[in-house]
């Protein structure tokens, strides 16, 4: 059973950086899965923000792309996320999760609350 | 990018009645539809794939049907742990990988 851990702070100034880590156990990070970041506003839906294979390779939101990275720290079996420039309309849960060779999205981590603030 | 909308935007259901949940692709995303549930303050659980395939542990009572570009979910009998927001997804084409915006289903 694969499970997901986000950690990170949850207050970021605005026009700074985001920055999350998601500690994954009971799972190979070479698994044959995508690793992604998905978040959800408060009071509002899912939005996906990008992914990374164990390869290194990484797919980003468009509307995101440019302030978004996405990367693997194999040896401590985790992965991360960096959003930089955030303004308030960055506050939101943040969520780790596994996407199926399918493609669907199947082990979510409990979630991250952050609040873009001064 | 394909553009996901469900409807209603809320439903409202009586326990044991039956609820039906509609998602609209875009474009053809074939069977590559995914639902999940969401109850406050927890996180997405997915209950079915493939369009019809139900998760592991899912009860019965949900189900799901459609191809192309409209797909459906049924709670064939609503119960009091089944009130929550439900969203789906495609994975026929990505990035990005795309969510509808939710349907709530609540108590009537």
């Amino acid at each position: 059973q694969v499970q997901l851990q986000e950690s990170g702070p949850g207050l970021v100034k605005p026009s700074g950086t985001l920055s999350l880590t998601c500690a994954v156990s009971g799972a190979s990070i070479n698994r044959n899965n995508w690793w992604s970041w998905v978040r959800q506003p408060p009071g509002k839906g899912l939005e996906w923000i990008g992914e990374i294979y164990h390869t290194g390779s990484t797919n980003y939101n468009p509307s995101l792309k440019s302030r978004v990275t996405i990367s693997t720290d194999k040896s401590k079996i985790q992965f991360s996320l960096k959003l930089t420039s955030v303004t308030a309309a960055d506050t939101a849960v943040y969520y780790c999760a596994t996407i199926s060779p399918e493609g669907y999205f199947d082990y979510w981590g409990q979630g991250a609350l952050v609040t873009v603030s001064s | 990018e394909i553009v996901m909308t469900q409807s209603p935007a809320t439903l409202s259901v009586s326990p044991g009645e039956r609820a039906t949940l509609s998602c609209r692709a875009s474009q053809s995303v074939s069977r590559n539809l995914a639902w999940y549930q969401q109850k406050p303050g927890q996180t997405p659980r997915l209950l079915i794939y493939g369009a019809s395939t139900r998760a592991t542990g899912i009860p019965a009572r949900f189900s799901g049907s459609g191809s192309g570009t409209e797909f459906t979910l049924t709670i064939s009998s609503l119960q009091s742990e089944d009130f929550a927001v439900y969203y789906c997804q495609q994975y026929n084409n990505w990035p990005p990988r795309t969510f509808g915006q939710g349907t709530k289903v609540e108590i009537k």
